[in-house]
């Protein structure tokens, strides 16, 4: 049972534009959603986080939105740059209680 | 400050032998999970240890198992290597301060002929 589901599984955005990646989930107890980054020959590194006390976290040029009544998350990023070309996975768990349960990752491709 | 070391980088093995992956956390965190990256599955969550206890285990057979140390290093064992288990296999190590998540080491790539 896959407990969260992230889509698109790939995405091709111009330079400039906003990437943005959804994902849901079904257990009612998770209360941390992070998303992570993953270039080639790396393992993923933390990219940001939020918890359902808010419905928006920005960091830089990285936006998480949440919509708790529809267990959904999303991921956006503005003025993509080929630099942000990787994958990316959102995740989530009951912090401190689960480990973290992964989407299976959005490949993002910035084109100039 | 070192990262999550893992150890060997690549690990060709055939099929029915045993494959054993070691895993050094950042300093400082007692926890170590490991998770197997196949292509298109994303990250299966495979063990987690928590001060030399495993605390939790994902849907794998038992063939899979492992190991903390006292150092908190950690070692993944799998047995009976079928040609499906080649993948990625990361660790990642967590202080528990859910602020910062998980530090992933670079993984190990497993493959089984």
């Amino acid at each position: 049972q896959q407990q969260v589901k992230q889509s698109p599984q790939s995405l091709i955005v111009q330079k400039g534009g906003i990437s943005i990646i959804n994902c849901a989930y079904e257990n009612t107890a998770f209360d941390y959603f992070p998303w992570y980054q993953q270039f080639p020959g790396k393992g993923p590194a933390l990219l940001i986080a939020i918890r359902p006390d808010v419905s928006e976290k920005k960091e830089g040029r990285f936006t998480i939105s949440f919509n708790k009544s529809a267990k959904q998350f999303s991921l956006h990023i503005m003025d993509s740059q080929p630099g942000d070309s990787a994958t990316y996975f959102c995740a989530a768990s009951s912090s401190g209680n689960t480990p973290l349960v992964f989407g299976k990752g959005t490949r993002l491709s910035v084109i100039a | 400050e070192a990262g999550v070391t893992q150890s060997p980088t690549h690990l060709i093995k055939t099929r029915g032998q045993q494959a054993t992956l070691r895993c050094s956390p950042i300093s400082g965190h007692t926890s170590v999970y490991w998770y197997q990256q196949a292509l298109g599955l994303g990250l299966q969550f495979l063990l987690w240890y928590d001060e030399g206890e495993e605390r939790n285990r994902g849907n794998f057979p038992p063939r899979f198992s492992g190991r903390q140390f006292p150092n908190y290093s950690s070692e993944l064992n799998v047995n009976a290597l079928e040609l499906e288990d080649s993948a990625l296999y990361l660790c990642a190590s967590s202080a528990g301060d859910w602020d910062y998540g998980y530090t992933f080491g670079s993984g190990t790539r497993l493959t089984v002929v």
